[in-house]
């Protein structure tokens, strides 16, 4: 069965720090992968997506991630954290092509310490 | 153009009760899914809609039922209400005319269930 693992719970950095968010994935094909963050009483915001080409995919508000089939990775990076960045991160992978469906790791909670 | 909304944001109920909530989709969007969020067990897909036609969902008991108008407003039903019913409920929709569109998330709306 397809399944995402964030493996870290909690991350702590001190704004302007650098940050990488880890991401594995299960899955048999190429699969369609997401990074979404959520803010406190708020849904959830897509950051950006992975469906094929380059490995390395922008997003909005700086971050980047980037697809290693080999690791089954998918980790999100942004070079410098700014206190904004405080929140949820989620990744997610899509089990199917003709669906909406997404299977979503357990949440990965940033803080930024000034 | 405006986003996802969903009503009512608050809900409290008890046991054994009913409850509908209700999500519009972003105009233009055919395809609206709906999320359970707890702490517990995180993010876990409810189910998915189609031009009207149940496309997918997740494995959940029949207490919880869904539906989507010509209009491709969605409600989700949830009948005798239990205690780990409480969440935050989801919906996100797509043009879902293609695998994996970029799904926009509406802000939630919170269940507790006393």
């Amino acid at each position: 069965a397809q399944s995402v693992t964030q493996p870290d719970i909690h991350i702590t950095v001190s704004e302007g720090a650098s940050l990488e968010l880890r991401c594995n994935y299960s899955y048999g094909a190429t699969p369609y992968l997401f990074w979404y963050v959520q803010s406190p009483g708020q849904g959830l915001q897509l950051l950006l997506k992975y469906f094929s080409g380059d490995t390395l995919v922008q997003g909005i508000k700086g971050f980047e991630a980037e697809f290693k089939r080999s690791q089954s990775s998918f980790n999100l990076r942004k070079p410098s954290v700014h206190w904004s960045d405080a929140a949820e991160y989620f990744c997610a992978v899509a089990p199917s092509y003709n669906t909406d469906k997404l299977i979503f790791g357990t949440g990965t909670r940033l803080q930024v310490f000034p | 153009k405006a986003g996802v909304t969903q009503t009512p944001r608050y809900l409290i109920k008890t046991r054994g009760q009913q409850v509908t909530l209700s999500c519009s989709p972003i105009s233009g969007h055919r395809s609206v899914s709906w999320y359970q969020q707890t702490p517990g067990q995180g993010l876990q897909f409810l189910f998915e809609y189609f031009s009207e036609t149940q496309r997918n969902k997740g494995n959940f008991p029949g207490r919880f039922s869904g539906r989507q108008f010509s209009n491709s407003r969605s409600e989700m039903n949830v009948s005798t209400l239990e205690l780990g019913d409480s969440a935050l409920y989801l919906c996100a929709s797509s043009h879902g005319t293609s695998g994996n569109n970029e799904q926009f998330f509406g802000p939630g709306t919170r269940l507790t269930v006393l």
